[in-house]
């Protein structure tokens, strides 16, 4: 089966540079999405076919890949940055999701 | 505005049917799209359960199959899961969500405001 490695946790002061990484087989030819989900709430759409910014998603969120890592990565985070997020990707018609990352703003 | 509403027993027993469906406003089934099942037990990460295209083709996760139908009413405008012999291993927050293909790799746009199954005697 295929699978996506999210490390679990991940911290960083307001306003500095928040980077969260998926790592699977050939991720970066995958496309990758990246999905945020706050305590008690659904999740939340944030980058999509690896580096697209849904309407209404701050342009501080952007996405990149290469070889079998795909980046999450936050410009200027601000504390309602805090929460869980999770990488998917698809591997012969199944979605595949990462165990997630929380991200601490300090 | 596209929403999804999940519907359903709380509580289901164990070698039970879990049963849930997913009423869908904003949106005509029969226009398209794939319509997906996620769940997320307690304290745990994501899990794609399958997903329906609107003509009722079917994907599941393999490690799943052999308990999953996921069926589509589209005179309700509503998609609907069964997990069948279900165990406490099952006991999950059940989202439902749209499943996007636009010219390129698939995604999970809108999300249900889920719903929490607890499978227990």
């Amino acid at each position: 089966s295929y699978d996506l490695t999210q490390p679990p946790s991940v911290s960083v002061f307001p306003g500095h540079t928040a980077t969260i990484t998926c790592s699977g087989d050939k991720l970066g030819d995958r496309y990758a999405c990246w999905y945020q989900q706050k305590p008690g709430q659904s999740p939340v759409l944030v980058i999509y076919q690896g580096n697209k910014r849904p309407s209404g998603i701050p342009e501080r969120f952007s996405g990149s890949s290469s070889g079998s890592t795909a980046t999450l990565t936050i410009s200027g985070t601000q504390t309602m940055d805090e929460a869980d997020y999770h990488c998917q990707a698809w591997d012969s018609g199944n979605a595949v999701f990462g165990g997630g990352t929380k991200l601490t703003v300090l | 505005q596209v929403q999804l509403q999940e519907s359903g027993p709380g509580l289901v027993k164990p070698s039970e049917t879990l049963s849930l469906t997913c009423s869908v406003s904003g949106y005509s089934l029969t226009s398209g799209y794939y319509w997906g099942w996620i769940r997320q037990p307690p304290g745990k990460g994501l899990e794609w359960i399958g997903s329906i295209y609107h003509y009722g083709t079917t994907y599941y996760n393999p490690s799943l199959k052999s308990r999953v139908t996921i069926s589509v009413d589209t005179s309700k405008n509503q998609f609907s899961l069964n997990l069948y012999s279900a165990t406490a291993a099952d006991t999950a927050v059940y989202y439902c969500a749209r499943d996007l293909a636009v010219a390129g790799p698939r995604y999970f746009d809108l999300w249900g405001r889920g719903t929490l199954v607890t499978v227990s005697s």
